[in-house]
């Protein structure tokens, strides 16, 4: 499975724009990125994923490097609700699989008022 | 819908006890998960199971066992636990067929602490 890097924290000012990198520098044509928050030892929660295009849903985008080496999570107005751990995960898309998610110790964000 | 429970939420054992960890969905998923989650670690996957009456191994497995004779139950058990196993327990569910994003649903997880 492709392994994935991520800064182990950063600090956001409520309001502005979150921008969470992550780089995949050894993913496969197949495999998606996915993004999940863990918020205070809650379970992970799904944000977005993406193959190639950028991605946008009601709480997030998701930018995907041309190469795909590299992503971007961006929460554009983080609240003091968004200060969590956020994981990158890349995986294999499409059916039948067994959906099998490798959390490395992702990004700690902390949004401060 | 309820979506993933798990039961029960805190738990203290003494090495050596043996318990069960009950994880149960009402979203007709056919994929199960049980993951544990060690202070400062992401969390790391113990055994799954694809189907009623399948499961396999994950990253973490020794020391669990799991069976899954119901669709939407998933059990995981601790024949003799030991300090090394005190963590948080996590369950998850899934499926491709009825999510467009193949997301996994957590539960609330299960404290576990084995003096």
């Amino acid at each position: 499975d492709a392994k994935t890097t991520q800064p182990p924290s950063m600090d956001c000012a409520e309001g502005r724009a979150a921008n969470l990198p992550c780089n995949h520098s050894t993913i496969s044509g197949n495999e998606y990125v996915y993004w999940y928050r863990q918020i205070h030892s809650q379970g992970p929660q799904y944000i977005i994923h993406g193959l190639k295009n950028n991605e946008t849903n009601e709480m997030a985008s998701l930018i995907i490097t041309e190469d795909r080496k590299s992503s971007t999570l961006i929460l554009p107005h983080a609240t003091l609700r968004d200060t969590a751990v956020y994981y990158c995960i890349v995986r294999p898309g499409g059916f039948h699989n067994t959906d099998k998610l490798i959390f490395g110790t992702g990004t700690r964000l902390q949004v401060f008022p | 819908n309820a979506g993933v429970t798990q039961t029960p939420k805190f738990r203290v054992l003494k090495t050596g006890q043996s318990m069960t960890l009950l994880c149960a969905q009402d979203m007709n998923h056919e994929y199960m998960y049980w993951y544990r989650q060690d202070p400062g670690m992401g969390l790391r996957l113990i055994h799954y199971s694809v189907g009623e009456g399948t499961t396999a191994k994950g990253e973490v497995p020794d020391g669990y066992n799991v069976s899954r004779l119901k669709k939407q139950n998933f059990l995981l058990g601790l024949e003799s636990a030991a300090p090394s196993q005190t963590s948080v327990y996590f369950c998850a569910s899934s499926s491709p067929w009825t999510s467009l994003n193949n997301e996994q649903f957590f539960g609330p997880g299960t404290r576990l602490t084995v003096l």
